[in-house]
């Protein structure tokens, strides 16, 4: 089955610099990316996606680059905020195939330091 | 958009007892639910992914019979932990989806604690 690997498992930043975090996976079948972002006691919630016939996706200050020969995807964040501060997830699926589950990577405690 | 509706939030149950977590979406239909559990500190463990009208896959490790899963509407999918013991204490998330194209609708959790 796939796996997801994601570093660093912390994260810590002034408020203004950017946060990058790298996750790889394992299945050449998996096609959808997704990040969330994780607030204590909250559900995760979607900040940005890209499928892989895409490199880079961009929404304001985030943004996703996929690798796929090399099977890695990275999570830009820049102009970093405190508001910023929250565990971000990095997952993977087989979003055609019959079982498209989400794998989901361990984690990024992410601390914006005002 | 997308909603989905998770029941009870946190619920607090004595060993031994069983517990049951809905999870309905509102707007659209669920073709395939899935389960998880959070540890803390931790990420999401997928436990169980099911399909309206057909039994759940769990995932291994997972003790079927432990957590039952029924599926039995496009908008309804509950999780029964039976027999709850403090070692089951956790974060539970469902999450819908139409199909994986479409993307994934989490749930806003249940956390469970056994006393």
């Amino acid at each position: 089955g796939e796996n997801v690997e994601q570093h660093p498992s912390t994260l810590s930043v002034q408020e203004g610099d950017s946060a990058v975090i790298k996750c790889t996976y394992s299945d050449s079948a998996s096609n959808y990316f997704p990040w969330y972002k994780q607030e204590l006691g909250k559900r995760p919630q979607l900040i940005i996606d890209i499928r892989s016939n895409v490199g880079e996706k961009k929404d304001q200050r985030i943004a996703v680059t996929l690798n796929k020969t090399a099977k890695h995807f990275s999570l830009h964040i820049t102009e970093t905020q405190p508001e910023d501060s929250a565990v971000y997830f990095c997952a993977a699926s087989n979003s055609g195939g019959s079982n498209y589950k989400l794998t989901f990577g361990k984690g990024t405690l992410l601390t914006v330091n005002p | 958009g997308a909603v989905v509706s998770q029941h009870p939030s946190w619920v607090i149950c004595k060993s031994g007892t069983s517990v049951k977590i809905e999870c309905r979406s509102l707007d659209f239909q669920a073709t395939t639910m899935f389960w998880y559990r959070q540890f803390p500190k931790q990420s999401l463990m997928l436990m169980a992914t099911s399909n309206e009208g057909s039994k759940a896959t769990y995932e291994q490790g997972v003790e079927k019979d432990k957590f039952l899963i029924n599926h039995a509407s496009l908008t309804l999918s509950t999780l029964t932990v039976t027999s709850a013991h403090p070692e089951d204490s956790s974060f539970y998330i469902c999450s819908a989806s139409t199909g994986g194209t479409y993307g994934y609708t989490f749930g806003s959790g249940t956390r469970l604690t056994v006393v």
